[in-house]
This record gives C-alpha cells, structure tokens and sequence, in this order.
C-alpha cells in the first residue's frame, strides 16, 4: 500500500458525461500528479499540483482541468467524455515537486461506452 | 525534449533464470531515473532509482540497475527470476524541473516454469 488513496477504482460512464477523480495524498505530501495510462499513449504525464498551486502541466486536454484543495487532496475533472478518454488514471504524491520519488496510487479505470 | 526508450515489448524468461530489461534515456543534463513495475490490475510500484553517486544501484525484490552515462543507459537486471516477476515494468526519466516522469513503453515479462 503506497499510502496513495484513488476514488473511485472503477467509472463507466457515456460519451459527452463529465466525471470527477479523487486522490488523496500520502500523509505529508504537498505535491500530486496526475498520469493516464492509456493502450496508445502509454503513461503519460498530465498535471502537477504542489501545495494547491499548479506546478507543471503536460499533455492535459483543455476538456480535462484539476484542483488542489487546502487539505491537499486533489480532484481531477473529466468532460466531454469521449472513447478515447478511455484509460487508467493515476495519482501519485511526493514530499517535494523536485527528483523526489513519487507514489502511485491504485489508478482510477475509466470506461466510456 | 526528454524521452526513454524500452526496446522491448514483451521479453520471456524461464524460472530462475538472469533477467535484463534494457533502457535508454534521452536527457540534456544528468537524469534522475527510476524503474517502476506495474501488476495486472495494480498501481505503479517503485523498484529503485538513480539520482546521483553509485552507479549500480540496488533495489526491492532483489532488482538492481547500472546508469551509464556513455551509453544513456539504465539496465534493470536480476539474477535469478520467480514466477512472482511476471509483470510489467517500466524505466521512467525525470523532467527538466525534476518534477515529471517521463516513461518508456513498458516491458512485459513473462515467466516460464
């Protein structure tokens, strides 16, 4: 167990729905990633969040946004479902933002039927 | 821009066997590197990680790695394989800011009895 909390572990929903990904992060850790894990992009790095301000962004789809809260758990936000949305989320949390060692969380699986 | 480069995508070993999974970095300045290994259904569990000093670096379940600097590469190995190894693993650079993962494709291992 990694300490990394993922919610829910399983979402199906339809195409043009919106969803919402909850992480929370190991105890003391200021700083959360975002990745999706898809079939044809592999592991890709999507948002950073450290100590609720962004950090760093990368491949994020203006559809997809994420937040910080003030208790250091992080949501992000999925709309205009489309198929390709289709993959696995992770979460994962660090002391620091910088060549820390980051844990994984369990990952979110989003289906978009 | 920063990359990794897993050459192989699926690799089979039998039972107690050596085992290599290959890695080769591109990154302009000295990387932070890491392998991670991703079970059926599981999150990304860290094995070990290269920031500076010793090359050979050693890591849980008995893996090890070597950076080297001449060759961009980050080789994981393991004396002898167990069943339990059968897995996905992959070899991730950190980014500029030391802040994002950047992963290869991935390495599936399979492990023959």
């Amino acid at each position: 167990d990694s300490g990394v909390t993922q919610t829910p572990k399983h979402l199906i929903t339809a195409t043009g729905q919106r969803v919402t990904l909850r992480c929370s992060p190991r105890s003391g850790d200021l700083s959360v990633y975002w990745y999706q894990q898809s079939l044809d992009q592999g592991l890709q790095f999507l948002i950073q969040y450290y100590n609720g301000e962004e950090r760093a962004k990368g491949n994020i789809l203006e559809r997809f946004s994420a937040q910080q809260f003030p208790d250091l758990h992080s949501e992000l936000n999925l709309s205009s479902l489309e198929l390709g949305d289709s993959a696995l989320y992770f979460c994962a949390s660090s002391v620091t933002g910088y060549g820390t060692e980051a844990f994984f969380g369990q990952g979110t699986r989003l289906t978009v039927v | 821009a920063q990359s990794v480069t897993q050459p192989d995508i699926h690799i089979t070993v039998s039972e107690g066997a050596s085992l290599e999974l290959r890695c080769n970095y591109s990154y302009g300045a000295t990387p932070y590197l890491f392998w991670y290994v991703q079970s059926p259904g599981q999150g990304l569990q860290l094995l070990l990680k290269y920031f500076s000093g010793d090359t050979l670096v050693q890591g849980i379940k008995g893996f090890e790695a070597e950076f080297k600097r001449s060759q961009s590469s980050f080789n994981l190995r393991k004396p002898s394989v167990h069943w339990s190894d059968a897995a996905e693993y992959f070899c991730a650079v950190c980014g500029e800011y030391g802040n994002k993962l950047v992963f290869g494709a991935g390495t599936i291992l399979r492990v023959k009895s």
